[in-house]
């Protein structure tokens, strides 16, 4: 596609379950970021790719969450028994190759953990 | 720690008028440094980027900023606005180096007056 498609764009989970947020990138991209977007902050990393390997997931919480991009292409982002302060907004970008090269944004999957 | 500050969440100005978004960065060394439009429903666009040289940069929508390195600054400017400016802006950095994830400051929103 032309940009980094995300989905679903809306997701409303009951707290304790399990979800799966999808990211696209731009074909040809091999970097891959994941970012969260709390209410009124700006986003904050949580893991970075480049190809199919996770080169930083400092930014990631604890460990229910989990992310994977095991053809180097889609990367999904997993979160386990969810909690309400997981709302947010996730957003995901993608870049040629992570080096000097502009980052793309998706609109991102808005998640509401009730 | 690395942090980016924009100090004012909310600015009103004119249509018409000039503007000045300011951005102040704490890190061990220069960064490479952004600024990133977010519009309502539309996800992350970047606006510009500074990574060396020249300090003034100039990107799309008529936008400028200048990288003053004495002040830790990177203030982003436009002569005179229009509505359709009307957005979130965020200033971001990056280490130049490993993954060039990037650290976001909180934001400041823009309000344009008829």
């Amino acid at each position: 596609g032309a940009g980094v498609s995300q989905t679903p764009s809306n997701k409303v989970t009951e707290k304790g379950k399990y979800v799966e947020l999808r990211c696209d990138p731009i074909s040809g991209h091999t970097a891959l970021y994941w970012y969260r977007q709390s209410l009124g902050q700006g986003p904050e990393f949580l893991i970075y790719f480049q190809g199919t390997g996770a080169a930083d997931d400092s930014g990631l919480p604890n460990d229910r969450f989990f992310a994977v991009r095991p053809e180097g292409s889609v990367s999904t982002l997993k979160i386990q028994r969810t909690e309400r302060g997981d709302s947010a907004v996730y957003l995901c970008a993608s870049s040629l190759s992570g080096t000097r090269t502009e980052a793309f944004f998706g609109q991102g999957t808005r998640l509401t953990v009730v | 720690a690395q942090s980016v500050t924009q100090p004012d969440i909310h600015i009103t100005v004119s249509e018409g008028a000039s503007l000045e978004l300011r951005c102040n960065y704490s890190y061990g060394a220069t960064p490479y440094l952004f600024w990133y439009v977010q519009s309502p429903g539309q996800g992350l666009q970047l606006l510009l980027k500074y990574f060396s040289g020249d300090t003034l940069v100039q990107g799309i929508k008529g936008f400028e900023a200048e990288f003053k390195r004495s002040q830790s600054s990177f203030n982003l400017r436009k002569p005179s606005v229009h509505w359709s400016d009307a957005a979130e802006y965020f200033c971001a950095v990056a280490l130049p180096q490993g993954a060039q994830k990037l650290v976001f400051g909180q934001g400041t929103r823009l309000t344009i007056n008829p």
